[in-house]
């Protein structure tokens, strides 16, 4: 089925252990997005793309780093996890600007202990 | 500063009945507004959309209302039904800068049978 897909779904982290979470669309999106939920907030931007190697930084970058080495894929990683980035992980596409276009995966539950 | 507020974590209402889900925003420059769904495990999905220049905008069983005077718009659901219930995120966006959307806390929505 096309849609975004996110690899893993569950992780558990000791701190300062480092991660990739990998997200992957089929839908030859332009834009691609990492965001975090947490309790009692809203989802949060990390990081996004507009392009095949392009990266900029959303709200919450401090602690990530991102590549997007190839359309299809925009990969998170997380150098030394800190229990603070203890969260749900989302990742989105969509064409361009297109405000309601927003495809997001299923969510990678991390733990960092 | 969370810019988008959902101050109702929760709603029940019986089947059939209407649903009535609100968002209160503090950025005046905001100019698109969303609501998306969410099912335990699975990413938000989108649901409905308004631009700032209407008040109203109706799908099926969804209409969403934007007062900017006051800053608040509502998600109406009619008539409710039990597949309706999940977490509902309102988001909005500016009318410039990063494509970005800002999301509220959510709020979980049950329909009793």
């Amino acid at each position: 089925n096309a849609g975004v897909t996110q690899t893993p779904k569950f992780r558990v982290l000791k701190t300062g252990q480092s991660m990739t979470l990998l997200c992957a669309q089929d839908m030859n999106h332009e834009y691609m997005y990492w965001y975090r939920q947490d309790p009692g907030m809203g989802l949060r931007l990390i990081h996004y793309s507009v392009g095949e190697g392009t990266t900029a930084k959303g709200e919450v970058p401090d602690g990530y780093n991102v590549s997007r080495l190839k359309k299809q894929n925009f990969l998170l990683g997380l150098e030394s996890a800190a229990p603070s980035q203890t969260s749900v992980y989302f990742c989105a596409s969509s064409y361009g600007w297109r405000r309601d276009g927003y495809t997001f995966g299923s969510g990678t539950r991390l733990t960092v202990v | 500063d969370q810019q988008v507020k959902q101050n109702s974590p929760s709603l029940s209402v019986q089947e059939g009945r209407i649903s009535i889900l609100n968002c209160d925003y503090t950025n005046s420059m905001f100019d698109y507004f969303l609501w998306y769904k969410k099912y335990p495990a699975e990413g938000p999905t989108f649901l409905i959309s308004i631009s700032s220049i209407k008040d109203k905008n109706e799908d099926g069983r969804f209409t969403v209302f934007l007062n900017k005077s006051a800053k608040h718009l509502s998600l109406h659901i009619v008539p409710s039904q039990p597949g309706d219930s999940a977490v509902y995120f309102c988001a909005a966006t500016l009318i410039t800068g990063a494509n970005n959307l800002f999301f509220g806390t959510g709020t979980r929505l049950t329909v009793i049978p």
